[in-house]
């Protein structure tokens, strides 16, 4: 049981570039999120998903897409990556709401993306 | 709307001492209020949670009461081990459990 697993776990871009931060988990979660980690900002919610096929918007959504094709894995996309996109993101995931002990995110370990 | 206002760190300690770090909220309804903490290179971990006002959430010998007179969820603990350094992140349960607001990490660093 891998958990929430995230790839790549580094990755250096150049201003105009694009590329797909994939996350998978394998504990059939419904809820998926992206979230960015800044210095002195904490996490921010990018976008997230309640369900296989969904999407919504999060915090701070501009500049990026996602897609949940399949239930297990999430997508984040950068189509013209930028600068100020420069961050650790994290995904994490969630069980459907079933009460109280059913609200826990689970994070995967980060990918640190630089734009230059 | 929904917020988290956590201490600025770091915060220094030497081992065995006590710690204090301080969380308050903002929110409509009566959210669920949590402590995440996130080791060095790796993804946040939840620590311990509060559902309802008065509730103390407890684990690893931390610490957290859910005080809804102050809006507050301080998290403590009575003798830190240098293992203990981490960041660790306040954060509120919003939109009926669909979304965590988070506050900005407050970074401990425990000596020897």
């Amino acid at each position: 049981n891998a958990g929430v697993t995230q790839t790549p776990k580094f990755r250096v871009l150049k201003t105009g570039q694009s590329m797909t931060l994939l996350c998978a988990q394998d504990m059939n979660h419904e809820y998926m999120y992206w979230y960015r980690q800044d210095p002195g900002m904490g996490l921010r919610l990018i976008h997230y998903s309640v369900g296989e096929g969904t999407t919504a918007k999060g915090e701070v959504p501009d500049g990026y897409n996602v897609s949940r094709l399949k239930k297990q894995n999430f997508l984040l996309g950068l189509e013209s990556a930028a600068p100020s996109q420069t961050s650790v993101y994290f995904c994490a995931s969630r069980p459907e709401w079933r009460g109280i002990n059913t609200y826990e995110q689970y994070f995967g370990p980060g990918t640190r993306l630089t734009v230059t | 709307g929904n917020s988290v206002t956590q201490m600025e760190g770091p915060v220094t300690l030497s081992e065995e001492a006590f710690l204090t770090i301080n969380c308050t909220y903002t929110a409509t309804g009566y959210p669920s209020l949590f402590w995440y903490v996130q080791y060095p290179g790796e993804g946040l971990q939840l620590l311990l949670k509060a559902t309802k006002a008065d509730d103390k959430g407890s684990n690893k010998g931390f610490e957290a009461t859910y005080r809804k007179e102050t809006t507050s969820f301080h998290l403590e603990k009575g003798s830190v081990q240098v293992s203990d350094s981490a960041v660790y992140f306040c954060a509120l349960s919003a939109l009926g459990f669909q979304k965590l607001v988070f506050g900005t990490g407050t970074r401990l660093l425990v000596s020897p």
